[in-house]
């Protein structure tokens, strides 16, 4: 079956960097495409970034661009998102997304999600 | 940006009832919407895209209507399992946007 594994969050000081991994199995990861999606305590979902199923096309959330880098491994199934010049506003829990079988923008399975906190 | 709304923002209910969330989209999205279900400590998992297919696995007492501005989410008989926090999503334009959901919780 589908299965995403996120791994890599924690606690950061603000300005630091942080790297989250995501484990993919049960399809084929080259032909998928990706995102990270987050939820920060309270508040609704929001997309960060995408990566499109033949690995060129990224796009991200205005609220990272410049700051955050989707890429992926497809001999190891993983994807990851680099993160860098962390903020406060940054703490969420993150989630590694797969795109959507009919549309790669929607959503069609998720992993439990692995948490940051962007913290002095 | 395109912003979703949606309304009401919780829902008391209970088990047997019919049940309908909205989901309104600041401009045009086309069929361009998705619903999710999350349950406390739980990621989402999708129920609804294009508006109105059932994604895989999902009970045939979930339906979803709606094209342009307004969309509807139906549970026909709600069941206990059922008790959830529904999102909705834009995929017309990016960025892909969401709405604040609409929690329903036992009456």
């Amino acid at each position: 079956q589908v299965q995403l594994v996120e791994s890599g969050g924690g606690v950061v000081q603000p300005g630091r960097s942080l790297r989250l991994s995501c484990a993919a199995s049960g399809f084929s990861f080259g032909a998928s495409a990706f995102h990270w999606v987050r939820q920060a305590p309270g508040l609704r979902l929001e997309w960060v970034a995408l990566m499109s199923s033949d690995g060129i096309n990224k796009f991200y959330a205005d609220s990272v661009k410049g700051r955050f880098t989707i890429s992926r491994d497809t001999s190891k199934n993983t994807l990851f998102l680099q993160m860098s010049s962390l903020r406060a506003e940054d703490t969420a829990l993150y989630f590694c997304v797969r795109g959507g079988s009919g549309s790669y923008r929607y959503f069609d399975y998720w992993g439990q999600g692995t948490s940051v906190t962007v913290s002095p | 940006e395109k912003v979703m709304t949606q309304s009401p923002a919780t829902l008391s209910v209970s088990p047997g009832e019919r049940v309908t969330l909205s989901c309104r989209a600041s401009q045009t999205v086309g069929s361009n919407v998705a619903w999710y279900q999350q349950k406390p400590g739980q990621a989402p998992r999708l129920v609804i895209y294009a508006a109105s297919t059932r994604a895989t696995g999902i009970p045939a007492r979930f339906s979803g209507s709606g094209s342009g501005t307004e969309f509807t989410l139906t549970i026909s008989s709600l069941q206990s399992e059922d008790f959830a926090i529904y999102y909705c999503q834009q995929y017309n334009n990016w960025p892909l946007t969401f709405g604040p959901g609409t929690k329903v919780d036992v009456k």
